[in-house]
Order: structure tokens, then sequence, then C-alpha cells
């Protein structure tokens, strides 16, 4: 049982550049999370999805965009990846009780850096 | 918007000491959770507090959940090495527009 993957762990782009995060839970839970993490800042939410065909703006959204064309993938996009996006990125997963009612799963991570 | 503060930002103690760490919202929150981020790894979540003045414990660590339902803490007795790591709170605010905010964290050194 894998739980929460995110391909790929570490990657390097150039300012300009676009790339996807792919997230991917075989958990079957109905929501899932795109997170960034800076140092002293914590965890801020960058999109969320409550189900299939569905997503949803969080605290930082700008930047970004996502899909969720299958229940167990949830892909994150930079279309022009700026040095202000360098950062760690998490996907989680949580079942269905509600946005924030349910503990989250979270992958190892990806590793972002922007020249 | 909804804040989230957590303090201390570093905490070193000698290994079996006890831990605190404190988290305080600018708003009424529906519920709190807290998770363990080992260095280098991924938030791993411990346990969740609805109630005001709800108390849970797991072996050693202790949770709170304030009687306004505004704050938190973890209280860590007797230190090992294993607790190192960084703790974070999260809260979910109450009303029709939920968020869920993160604290900064606490970043637990244990010497040994």
């Amino acid at each position: 049982n894998a739980g929460v993957t995110q391909t790929p762990k570490f990657r390097v782009l150039k300012t300009g550049q676009s790339m996807t995060l792919l997230c991917a839970q075989d958990m079957n839970h109905e929501y899932m999370y795109w997170y960034r993490q800076d140092p002293g800042m914590g965890l801020r939410l960058i999109h969320y999805s409550v189900g299939e065909g569905t997503t949803a703006k969080g605290e930082v959204p700008d930047g970004y965009n996502v899909s969720r064309l299958k229940k167990q993938n949830f892909l994150l996009g930079l279309e022009s990846a700026a040095p202000s996006q360098t950062s760690v990125y998490f996907c989680a997963s949580g079942a269905f009780r509600g946005y924030g009612n349910q503990p989250q799963h979270f992958g190892d991570g990806t590793r972002l850096s922007i020249l | 918007g909804q804040q989230v503060m957590q303090i201390p930002q570093y905490q070193h103690v000698q290994e079996g000491e006890d831990f605190t760490t404190y988290c305080n919202s600018s708003t009424t929150l529906s519920n709190i959770q807290w998770y363990k981020q080992r260095p280098g790894g991924h938030p791993v979540f411990l346990i969740q507090l609805v109630k005001s003045g709800e108390v849970k414990k797991q072996k050693r660590l202790t949770f709170q959940f304030g009687e306004a339902k505004k704050n938190s803490s973890l209280h860590i007795t007797a230190t090992q090495t294993t607790d190192v790591g960084t703790y974070f709170c999260a809260g979910l605010s109450s009303g029709s527009a939920r968020q869920l905010t993160f604290g900064s964290g606490t970043q637990l050194t244990v010497l040994p």
C-alpha cells in the first residue's frame, strides 16, 4: 500500500519554464490537497479538490493550476515558473468527512528550485 | 483572514526534559489537528481535537484544546531523541467559510 506518491522528488527549473507535479493516492480518498512549505512559514494551501472533476483555490493559488481528471490523481501545474515558487511541495489526501475534518495523509514532497 | 500563531519557533531540550508547544488562533476554531514532521520527511497526522476543553493523551504526548476553542497545546513528557522534528498545529475555522490554517511549527531538538 503506497499511500500518497509524488513525482518527481526533485526538480530544477529555469525562470519561465513550465512543469507538472503529479500526485497519486491509492486509498480511494475523496479529498486531495496541494501545499507549499517554505522555511518558517509552515504549510500553505495552494489548491484542493473535494472529488473527481472538482477543484478549488486555497490560500496561495496564484501562478498555479490544478486538475483532477481521475479520483486517484491530482496534478499541479506551473505555467511560467518564477523564483518565488522555489519551495517544497506536498500533496495530501483525506477521506470523505469534510474539508479539515479528516486526517491528511501526505506524500514525501517535491523539492523544486527555480533559477 | 484567519491566523494561527505557534510558539516557540525553536526549542532545544535535554533528553528527559519536558517540552510544550502552543498554538493560538485569531478566530474561534471548529477543530484543531496536530502533525509531526521529521527532518527531511513529510507531516504525519497525530491527533484531532474537536470539543471545548478536550484533553487527549498518546503515551507521553498530551494534547489540549482551550475552553474558548482558540488555543491548543502539545506537551511531551520526558523527551526522547525519537521526538525530534517539527510539530505543526492546523486549525479549522468555524462558520460557513471553512479554512484550514497551519501554524508555522515548533522545531524540537533533543540533546542526548
